[in-house]
């Protein structure tokens, strides 16, 4: 079974910009949650999409937005680039509490990593 | 909210020792679950270790095991006979409702296994 796909994997962008990265979850899941990874602050919650919808949403400002599609596809965005946004960009697939032996694990990405010049 | 707090940032350890990452979290809830998530370094993160909040018997897999207290609110994790391999970020994470509810994590310890 294919893992969670992310992708792109790198890039670079300069301040004012806005980005896409997508997300491939696992086949089955249901669930996609996106984390923001930075040096200083660890893995902050950005939110979790289910059945195409906003199930979770975490404290970062509007730019930050998202979307799941009805194969459970996720895409994240963010608008008007700022230098505080270079980070590690996790996307994490799990299943529905919904199907048994539901261990509430995620099952993670490799991440895109996001750099702003 | 919930919140989860690792208070040692970075720690280095010789192979073959014993280490113990701390984790404490604050949470008003009575059922909830705890994971130890390994990020070695530029792969994927993985889950090492997870404890449901009900559960008193502290969970195990192989070389890693849980010194979870409920009443103190903490979570610590141990690793025994450290192998190069354990080298990584290691993230402590909180969550409320198994499937319905966000993970919340702490901001890592860094681990280093020297040889």
């Amino acid at each position: 079974k294919a893992g969670v796909t992310q992708t792109p994997r790198y890039l670079i962008k300069t301040r004012g910009q806005q980005v896409t990265l997508s997300c491939s979850p696992i086949s089955g899941h249901r669930s996609v949650s996106w984390y923001q990874q930075t040096p200083g602050q660890g893995l902050q919650f950005l939110f979790e999409y289910f059945s195409e919808t906003q199930r979770n949403k975490g404290n970062f400002p509007g730019r930050f937005s998202g979307r799941q599609f009805s194969n459970s596809r996720s895409e994240m965005n963010v608008s008007t680039l700022e230098l505080g946004d270079s980070a590690l960009y996790l996307c994490a697939s799990r299943t529905s509490v919904h199907f048994g032996g539901n261990t509430g694990e995620l099952f993670f990405g490799e991440g895109s990593r996001l750099t702003v010049l | 909210a919930q919140t989860v707090t690792q208070s040692q940032p970075e720690m280095s350890v010789q192979e073959a020792e014993t280490v113990t990452l701390s984790c404490t979290y604050d949470t008003s809830e009575n059922n909830y679950y705890l994971f130890w998530y390994k990020q070695p370094p530029s792969r994927q993160m993985i889950l090492v270790i997870r404890q449901e909040a009900y559960k008193q018997q502290n969970a195990t897999e192989n070389r890693f095991s849980v010194n979870f207290q409920k009443a103190a609110k903490s979570f610590s994790l141990k690793i025994s006979d450290s192998q190069l391999g354990d080298t990584a970020m290691y993230f402590c994470a909180f969550m409320k409702h198994v499937g319905d509810d966000k993970i919340i994590f702490g901001k890592g310890t860094r681990l280093h296994i020297l040889p």
